[in-house]
């Protein structure tokens, strides 16, 4: 049984540009919630997916949006890659509502130069 | 406004002793206390967790202990092992609505084993 997969696993990108990020939940589950984990820091919310509708939002700029499939996959796409955006996005899959069982990917690392 | 604040940043301890992180939480909605664990160049994984009706957990060598009127809890490893060494992350969430379920993080504390 898969966990939660994310792609690409690193990426380099320029000041200026956009970058989508991928993820595919764990099987079974249907709501999809984005992190961003500076280093030594802990992750911070981005915002969760349900039902192909962006649920909740943490305090993150408008550049940073997403979208979620009938399949329940999801991508983040961050617009005007600032040099603070350099970080490991985290995905997590869980089951309908609440915290529990949340299920983690390895993230994505993305330096911006 | 940080949330879940956690300490100490960072813990060294020998083989076979009692590793202790505590977290410190401010918002009475939260009703769900995960702890992760991180390893490097991994996700977080769910260690231990524990329902404020109840002011301790103990799975193997891991303990939650919760203090609701102090609005304090603590993760307790048991005859820490070097394999153990990792980032671990206390968390809290509210599950009284859908909407504001999602999970607040501390950040971090990076332990390590001396063998």
């Amino acid at each position: 049984d898969a966990g939660v997969t994310q792609s690409p696993t690193h990426l380099i990108k320029t000041r200026g540009q956009q970058v989508t990020l991928r993820c595919s939940p764990k099987s079974g589950h249907d709501t999809v919630s984005w992190y961003q984990q500076a280093l030594g820091q802990g992750p911070q919310f981005i915002f969760q997916y349900y039902e192909e509708e962006e649920r909740q939002r943490g305090n993150f700029p408008d550049r940073f949006s997403g979208h979620q499939f009938p399949n329940y996959s999801s991508e983040l796409n961050v617009n005007a890659l600032l040099l603070g955006d350099s970080a490991l996005y985290l995905c997590a899959s869980s089951f309908g509502t609440g915290g529990y069982g949340y299920t983690f990917g390895s993230g994505t690392r993305l330096t911006v130069v | 406004q940080q949330q879940v604040k956690q300490s100490p940043q960072s813990l060294i301890v020998q083989k076979g002793g009692i590793s202790i992180i505590n977290c410190a939480y401010e918002n009475t909605a939260f009703d769900y206390f995960p702890w992760y664990q991180q390893f490097p160049g991994k996700g977080p994984a769910l260690l231990i967790a524990i329902r404020p009706d109840v002011s301790e957990k103990k799975e193997g060598r891991f303990t939650i202990s919760f203090n609701k009127s102090a609005k304090q809890f603590s993760l307790h490893i048991m005859d820490s092992q070097p394999g153990d060494s990792a980032t671990y992350f206390c968390a809290a969430s509210s599950r009284r609505r859908a909407r504001d379920d999602k999970i607040i993080f501390g950040k971090g504390t990076r332990l390590h084993i001396l063998p």
